[in-house]
């Protein structure tokens, strides 16, 4: 397996515009992640899908940002408009069986900039 | 609110030494511990984990140390490698909660 696939890795934007960030999970993970790294907070969890319902949406900073997950090897996290405080890594992860008990499989990020 | 913190945001070692990092949390329902560690330009990947009913759990030259009680984790290293340099992240969980939260990192260096 060639593990999460994340597009773009690199997404230079300007503030106003609408940004789509891309996941391919692990085939047969049934959990998926979405990850905002910053300097400041770290990896601070977004929303996570649980077989392509989404489960918890509390990390989610505002209405601007939104995540479907439409079949279980697709997910989407969009921002609409964007700001220049959204610039940050965004990472999907996944992982099978109970998530609080098994390790995630980590794709490799979307740098995010937004001028 | 963070949960789980990581007060050091960085760490300098020598190779051959022991590098030692710390985490701490607040949330006493968590009872699953993670630590993963993250190149440049790559994703977090998993070290090494701890259950609430260990005190210590170890893996080769990582060792993870659990203090229930003062609701602190450290990440013993030993010997440190050059190649061990990267960003550690501590990561925390409850099995009645499908989330989990992750510190804010530590960036180790190990100098030859």
């Amino acid at each position: 397996d060639a593990g999460v696939i994340q597009s773009p890795r690199h997404e230079v934007t300007e503030m106003g515009q609408e940004v789509t960030l891309r996941c391919k999970p692990i085939s047969g993970h049934d959990y998926l992640f979405w990850y905002r790294q910053t300097m400041m907070r770290g990896l601070e969890l977004l929303i996570y899908f649980n077989n392509n319902v989404p489960i918890d949406d509390s990390g989610m900073p505002e209405d601007r940002f939104s995540a479907k997950m439409p079949n279980a090897s697709f997910s989407t996290l969009k921002i609409q408009p964007s700001e220049p405080r959204d610039s940050a890594v965004y990472f999907c992860a996944s992982t099978q069986g109970l998530a609080a008990l098994n390790e995630q499989f980590f794709g490799p990020g979307t740098r995010l900039t937004v001028l | 609110d963070q949960q789980v913190k990581q007060n050091s945001p960085s760490l300098s070692v020598q190779e051959g030494r022991i590098s030692i990092l710390n985490c701490d949390y607040t949330n006493s329902m968590f009872d699953y511990f993670l630590w993963y560690k993250k190149y440049p330009a790559e994703g977090p990947t998993f070290l090494i984990s701890i259950s609430s009913i260990k005190d210590k759990n170890e893996d080769g030259r990582f060792t993870v140390f659990l203090n229930k009680s003062a609701k602190h984790l450290s990440l013993h290293i030993v010997p440190s490698q050059p190649g061990d340099s990267a960003v550690y992240f501590c990561a925390a969980s409850a099995d009645n909660n499908n989330d989990m939260r992750f510190g804010a990192g530590t960036r180790l260096t190990v100098k030859p």
